[in-house]
């Protein structure tokens, strides 16, 4: 079946460093999504790119969708201690129906 | 954004006895709603498929015996883990499909309801 695989598990930086998380699909996506769940929380909607290349831009992220459109990743820069917590991407089928998430990236940072 | 809301966000039963989740959409209606389970530090495991008036559609390996869905009205899905073991102790967290045209439907989630089964 689909899979979608993302790295790495974890992540430590420094407040003020940068950090990446990728994200593939074993199959062509038809959207992917980015969630954030903080420590204790549920998982929040950050973003959706549905475009063969697509970039976005949220501030610090920046989210980009492949040309393939299998494979996502999720740039932060200048982390700073507020972005801490667990990055999900999920990935949609051609059918547009449920999501399929990847195990997650947890992102810690020192101050 | 929309807003989905679950009860009870915390529950503790007995082994044996069946526990009920509810999900509900606030501020619109939602003909699929979808029920997944977390593990601690684990990712989100897609249980089933919620549709408004028909049979829920569960994934493999997730007995439909035990978690019972029901989609009653286009505001309220429930999801029942009948005689809970110990081993069903984890976190449920329902989302709610929104339609985002034109481009596909995102989902929003709800806050999670922590089962622990003694």
């Amino acid at each position: 079946g689909q899979q979608v695989m993302q790295i790495p598990q974890y992540q430590h930086v420094q407040e003020g460093e940068d950090f990446t998380t990728y994200c593939n699909s074993s199959t062509t996506l038809s959207n992917i999504q980015w969630y954030k769940q903080r420590p204790g929380g549920h998982p929040v909607f950050l973003i959706q790119l549905v475009k063969s290349g697509e970039v976005k831009k949220q501030k610090r992220l920046t989210f980009q969708f492949g040309e393939a459109k299998k494979n996502s990743s999720l740039h932060i820069t200048a982390t700073q201690t507020t972005d801490v917590g667990t990055y999900f991407c999920a990935g949609g089928n051609q059918a547009g129906t449920a999501l399929i998430f990847g195990k997650g990236t947890t992102l810690s940072v020192s101050s | 954004g929309a807003v989905v809301s679950q009860h009870p966000s915390w529950v503790i039963c007995k082994s044996g006895t069946s526990v009920k989740i509810e999900c509900r959409s606030l501020d619109f209606q939602a003909t699929t709603m979808f029920w997944y389970r977390q593990f601690p530090k684990q990712s989100l495991m897609l249980m089933a498929t919620s549709n408004e008036g028909s049979k829920a559609t569960y994934e493999q390996g997730v007995e439909k015996d035990k978690f019972l869905i029901n989609h009653a009205s286009l505001t309220l899905s429930t999801l029942t883990v009948t005689s809970a073991h110990p081993e069903d102790s984890s976190f449920y967290i329902c989302s709610a499909r929104v339609p985002s045209p034109p481009g596909p439907d995102t989902q929003y989630f709800g806050p999670g309801t922590r089962l622990t089964v003694l």
